[in-house]
């Protein structure tokens, strides 16, 4: 969708080097988020955000960080990947005052 | 450790029928109920959300929602084979309006023509 869009799409990346992913919207939605998917765990939160240089963790934010220095970009980054970080990253936007979060298409990110 | 229980089926219908799906929740603060439809490879899209106890209806889709059971589900009407996919149940949690979700595992329907 046109309102979300993520970069990469698709990543390999070594173990113990640092990755960044980029979440840019165009919406000017005041709530970002990052989830990552994976087999037998669903969806889980890693990072939100609830403006610019608003900041805080969810479920899984062990190894990861976040930062929002504009509305529209959302970086998360690894600082030093690990193969248990091998997952489908999506960020989401929050419509509606954030009462509703729209996806992303997601990154597949594989780490080796 | 709040959790989102769902069965992960696969849950198999003949076209035409109705599917129900079915979540609970531990949370009892929760405010908000999502239904997120996801197709292989893509990413979730939500197709209902319920804050009231009762049923809120949108086109083939239903959502019912008790918050004394801590349960809520999703009736698919008339389903057709393009229903199929993983329906995801996502339900608020955290103080404030932040959109923080916790999600299900997630329910496979399969529709047979």
């Amino acid at each position: 969708d046109a309102g979300i869009t993520q970069s990469p799409r698709h990543k390999v990346t070594e173990t113990g080097t640092p990755v960044t992913l980029r979440c840019h919207q165009t919406e000017n939605h005041r709530y970002m988020y990052w989830y990552r998917q994976d087999p037998g765990h669903g969806l889980r939160l890693i990072h939100y955000s609830y403006g610019v240089k608003d900041t805080d963790k969810g479920e899984v934010s062990d190894g990861y960080s976040v930062s929002r220095s504009k509305t529209e970009d959302f970086l998360l980054t690894l600082e030093s990947a690990t193969s248990s970080q091998t997952s489908v990253y999506f960020c989401a936007i929050g419509r509606q005052g954030g009462t509703e979060a729209f996806f992303g298409q997601g990154t597949r990110l594989t780490v080796v | 450790q709040k959790e989102v229980e769902q069965n992960s089926g696969p849950l198999s219908v003949p076209e035409g029928a109705i599917a129900s799906l079915n979540c609970t929740y531990s949370d009892r603060g929760s405010q908000s109920f999502f239904w997120y439809r996801q197709y292989s490879g893509k990413s979730p899209e939500l197709i209902m959300f319920i804050y009231s106890n009762g049923d809120k209806e949108d086109g083939r889709f239903t959502a019912q929602l008790n918050k004394a059971s801590q349960y809520v589900s999703l009736l698919i009407r008339d389903s057709q084979p393009s229903d199929s996919a993983t329906y995801l149940c996502a339900v608020s949690y955290g103080s404030g309006n932040t959109g923080k979700l916790i999600f299900g595992q997630g329910t496979t329907l399969q529709v047979k023509p």
